[in-house]
């Protein structure tokens, strides 16, 4: 069953405007996210994470919004560059532990 | 350059045959990590190793063997009782076993097999 969810599995958006990923996590246990990006045949990258004590965390264009209540994240990309095509993968962590549960990806395009 | 290693990056594997993917690490991580990614799926644990000569099954260890004889050394086989092997396998390690804010997961650049 999966614990965490990307129920969109592609998103388009125009060079220059806001790109909004969103992932849905089950267990109210996690108190870990991440966001990882990844390009085709390469292994994901580490983007942003961000801990539940926390609701945002801000690293250049790149914002995760944490609401804990609805178990819902979501990642904010302004502006998008067409550089940041890739597929995006949210993951969640349970006390620190080593198992990452990771969901299935978004793939954004960011139209020049 | 410091990083993660995967070798072969495409390997075919005939039905009934054993395979080792090759994972090494230059990062003096202590923790390494095999993931597996299936189309329309979001990567799965298939072991773990929080330190030398320790490991720990995954979410999906079945038909899988690792070892951890060294620190940079991570090897995963892929035996025959994998039912379903074909996949993009990743190796990933980090500074301690914990997942906490700067101890983050790096990745290789993943393994494709294919079983022919």
């Amino acid at each position: 069953d999966q614990q965490v969810k990307q129920n969109s599995p592609s998103l388009s958006v125009q060079e220059g405007r806001i790109s909004i990923l969103n992932c849905d996590y089950t267990n109210s246990m996690f108190d870990y996210f991440l966001w990882y990006k990844k390009y085709p045949a390469e292994g994901p990258t580490f983007l942003i994470s961000i801990s539940s004590i926390k609701d945002k965390n801000e690293d250049g264009r790149f914002t995760v919004f944490l609401n804990k209540s609805a178990k819902h994240l979501s990642l904010h990309i302004v502006p998008s560059q067409p550089g940041d095509s890739a597929v995006y993968f949210c993951a969640a962590s349970e006390g620190g532990a080593n198992n990452l549960f990771f969901g299935t990806g978004t793939r954004l395009t960011v139209i020049p | 350059d410091g990083g993660i290693t995967q070798s072969p990056k495409y390997l075919f594997r005939k039905e009934g045959q054993n395979v080792t993917l090759s994972c090494e690490q230059n990062l003096n991580h202590d923790a390494m990590y095999w993931y597996r990614q299936d189309p329309g799926q979001g990567l799965r644990l298939i072991y773990y190793s929080q330190i030398v000569n320790d490991f720990q099954k995954g979410d999906i260890a079945e038909g899988y063997s690792v070892s951890r004889e060294k620190k940079e050394s991570f090897p995963l086989t892929v035996t025959s009782a994998q039912k379903n092997p074909t996949a993009f396998y990743l190796c990933a390690s980090s500074r301690t076993s914990q997942v906490l804010s700067g101890n983050t997961i790096y990745f290789g650049e993943g393994s494709w097999l294919t079983v022919v």
